[in-house]
């Protein structure tokens, strides 16, 4: 799987949008860019994602550069409770992958 | 649906102990797996399986042990606890192994070894 790099940290202030960055230039034709949050120390929960195309859904909007090489999470109106980890996973869809988290970047949402 | 269950949430184990933590998941995924969660660190795959029988090792497998003998029920075993084994660990379910967006993860067991 290829490897990506996100900041460790970012604040947003609450009502704003939160832009959450991801770079993966090591990825592969076939992978797709997944996002993941955790909320203190709870299970991880899925966010969205895509493989080429920009995808939105109730949650956030997903905007992935033409080359791959990097993709941003938005949430577009962010709350007290968006305050958690976000992971940036690149991985291949289906079939038997042993899938890693990073250590994400940590989104505190100020009032 | 409860979802994914894991039990126990909390335990404390001395070094050498054995025991083992239970994960249940009631939406007939055929994939299971177990991650570890370290402080300030992300989460590191342990063992997965693909259906009742079948297991197989992650990143980080030693020290583990796993068994698939039902859909529902996902063991991991403990078989003589080390401090490095203090973590928190999460079972994940979902109906395709790998696929990201199929996978649900349980509450988390938080582990001390002393």
């Amino acid at each position: 799987d290829a490897k990506t790099t996100q900041p460790p940290s970012m604040d947003c202030a609450e009502g704003r949008a939160a832009n959450l960055p991801c770079n993966h230039s090591t990825i592969s034709g076939n992978e797709y860019v997944y996002w993941y949050r955790q909320i203190h120390s709870q299970g991880p929960q899925y966010i969205i994602h895509g493989l080429k195309n920009n995808e939105t859904n109730e949650m956030a909007s997903l905007i992935i550069t033409e080359d791959r090489k990097s993709s941003t999470l938005i949430l577009p109106h962010a709350t007290l409770r968006d305050t958690a980890v976000y992971y940036c996973i690149v991985s291949y869809s289906g079939g038997y992958q042993k899938v890693t988290f990073g250590t994400g970047t940590k989104l505190q949402v100020i009032p | 649906n409860a979802g994914v269950t894991q039990t126990p949430k909390f335990q404390v184990l001395k070094t050498g102990q054995s025991m083992t933590l239970q994960c249940a998941q009631d939406m007939n995924h055929e994939y299971m797996s177990w991650y570890r969660q370290d402080p300030g660190m992300g989460l590191r795959l342990i063992h997965y399986s693909v259906g009742a029988g079948i297991t197989d090792q992650g990143e980080v497998p030693n020290g583990y042990n796993v068994s698939r003998s039902t859909t529902e029920d996902f063991p991991l075993r403990l078989l003589s606890a080390a401090p490095s084994q203090t973590s928190v660990y999460f079972c994940a379910s979902g109906y395709i192994a790998g696929v990201l967006d199929e996978q649900f993860f349980g509450p988390g067991t938080r582990l001390t070894v002393l």
